[in-house]
């Protein structure tokens, strides 16, 4: 079975640098998904990147983007220019690319990584 | 209304209770999911539906049983709850097709149960 870790539980960055989240995953599978998701205090969780593991290129969504490092297994978040609304929780998920029989499922999720974001 | 959205956003139970979480999907998406996050625990998957198949996860105790009467509503039935189960309880929709896993998740706001 596929696991999902964040070491970081907290994590603070000013306001206007950068920061990087961690995430670690376990998987004997070649080909999946992972996700970054982050959750605001209004408790509605939203995506903020998907990177595919045949593609080598980072993903990159604004002040967002990810290091993907396939063969060492690790998927971390990169936030820069940090603003207050970037304030949340996040999570690093993970999914198999191929579903078979009971697809809707397998979504792995980490943790999450509480960042604050100070003035 | 787009997106997700559930209801009631908080809601308050006795251990002898009866009640319902609703959720509703603007999306056109063929699956639906009930998650229970707890603090300090990573989310737990408990229910998914999709067009053909209720999937059940067999940790889930039977005092809570979902309900999908199509592919737009999911409920969520609570009755006679312990007070380890006051969570959020977040609803979420994909749009699913066999064989593939890249489909994203869309989630509600959530519920929040509170057990007395």
């Amino acid at each position: 079975a596929q696991t999902v870790t964040q070491s970081q539980p907290e994590m603070s960055v000013q306001e206007a640098e950068t920061v990087t989240l961690s995430c670690t995953y376990d998987t004997s599978e070649s080909d999946y998904y992972l996700f970054w998701y982050k959750q605001p205090p209004s408790r509605q969780m939203i995506l903020v990147i998907r990177q595919e593991a045949y593609k080598q290129q980072n993903a990159t969504e604004n002040r967002f983007s990810v290091n993907f490092q396939k063969a060492a297994k690790s998927f971390s978040l990169k936030i820069s220019d940090s603003q207050l609304g970037d304030a949340a929780m996040y999570f690093c998920a993970y999914r198999s690319a191929y579903l078979l029989g009971n697809y809707g499922q397998n979504f792995v999720f980490g943790p999450g990584t509480r960042l604050s974001v100070l003035p | 209304e787009t997106g997700v959205t559930q209801t009631p956003r908080h809601l308050v139970m006795g251990m002898t209770n009866k009640k319902s979480l609703k959720c509703e999907q603007h999306l056109g998406h063929n699956a639906m999911y009930w998650y229970k996050q707890s603090a300090k625990k990573p989310l737990e998957l408990m229910f998914v539906y999709s067009l053909e198949e209720r999937v059940e996860n067999n940790s889930v105790p039977s005092r809570f049983s979902p309900e999908c009467p199509n592919s737009s509503h999911l409920f969520l039935h609570l009755h006679t709850l312990q007070p380890e189960d006051s969570a959020l309880y977040l609803c979420a929709s994909s749009q699913e097709a066999r064989g593939t896993g890249a489909n994203v998740l869309t989630f509600g706001a959530g519920s929040r149960l509170t057990v007395l």
